[in-house]
């Protein structure tokens, strides 16, 4: 089955730094590649996805970006916030399964 | 809408006991899913549903646990008996076109078996 694995996990980033979390994943057939975040004690919630046909994607201060040859995948988010601490989890899922595998997350925190 | 709903929102019991999990997801969504989260296993599948039917239960520890969805309105993840390593968060998540469509989650059930 398919395998994610999520680094760094933890990440400590000063306000309006830059973060970067990086997954990689083990099924080249996986093709939807979707990012949560989790504030403490609260729900996952979608904050941005890809799918295959890209190679990149942005909504304001977050970006994704997918190297299927490589086989991974980034989240990045600038100018950080104190709201953006938080766990990420980047995840993959086959085309077709109804599967969505999650990496381990990566615990961000943006120190004011 | 309200978003998924989970009941009840925190359980404590004591091993051997029988827990059953609620959930309502958002109305119009095909896809339900059940998962689990720990510190040590992260965030595990459980099984899923389409129309109401489910499709993969692969992801259920063991036969100690059974979901059912009676209705497009309606979830239930049941643990008999329960035991302490069943302790997680669980979570119930809504799709309208599957897993790689956005997932609403609900609030999650927090399980402490005794």
């Amino acid at each position: 089955g398919e395998n994610v694995e999520q680094h760094p996990s933890t990440l400590s980033v000063q306000e309006g730094d830059s973060a970067v979390i990086k997954c990689t994943y083990s099924d080249s057939a996986s093709n939807y590649f979707p990012w949560y975040k989790q504030e403490l004690g609260k729900r996952p919630q979608l904050i941005i996805d890809i799918r295959s046909n890209v190679g990149e994607k942005k909504d304001q201060r977050i970006a994704v970006t997918l190297n299927k040859t490589a086989k991974h995948f980034s989240l990045h988010i600038t100018e950080t916030q104190p709201e953006d601490s938080a766990v990420y989890f980047c995840a993959a899922s086959v085309g077709g399964y109804q599967k969505v595998t999650f990496g381990t997350g990566t615990k961000l925190q943006v120190i004011p | 809408d309200a978003g998924v709903i989970q009941s009840p929102r925190h359980e404590v019991t004591e091993m051997g006991q029988e827990v059953t999990l609620r959930c309502k997801p958002i109305s119009g969504h095909d896809y339900l899913f059940w998962y689990r989260q720990t510190m040590m296993r992260g965030l595990e599948l459980l099984i899923y549903f389409n129309n109401n039917v489910p499709i993969d239960d692969s992801g259920m520890p063991e036969d100690r646990f059974s979901a059912k969805m009676p209705n497009a309105s309606f979830s239930t993840l049941k643990i008999q008996p329960s035991e302490p390593r069943d302790s997680a968060v669980y979570f119930c998540a809504s799709s309208f076109g599957g897993a790689q469509e956005t997932q609403y989650f609900g609030p999650g059930t927090r399980l402490l078996v005794l």
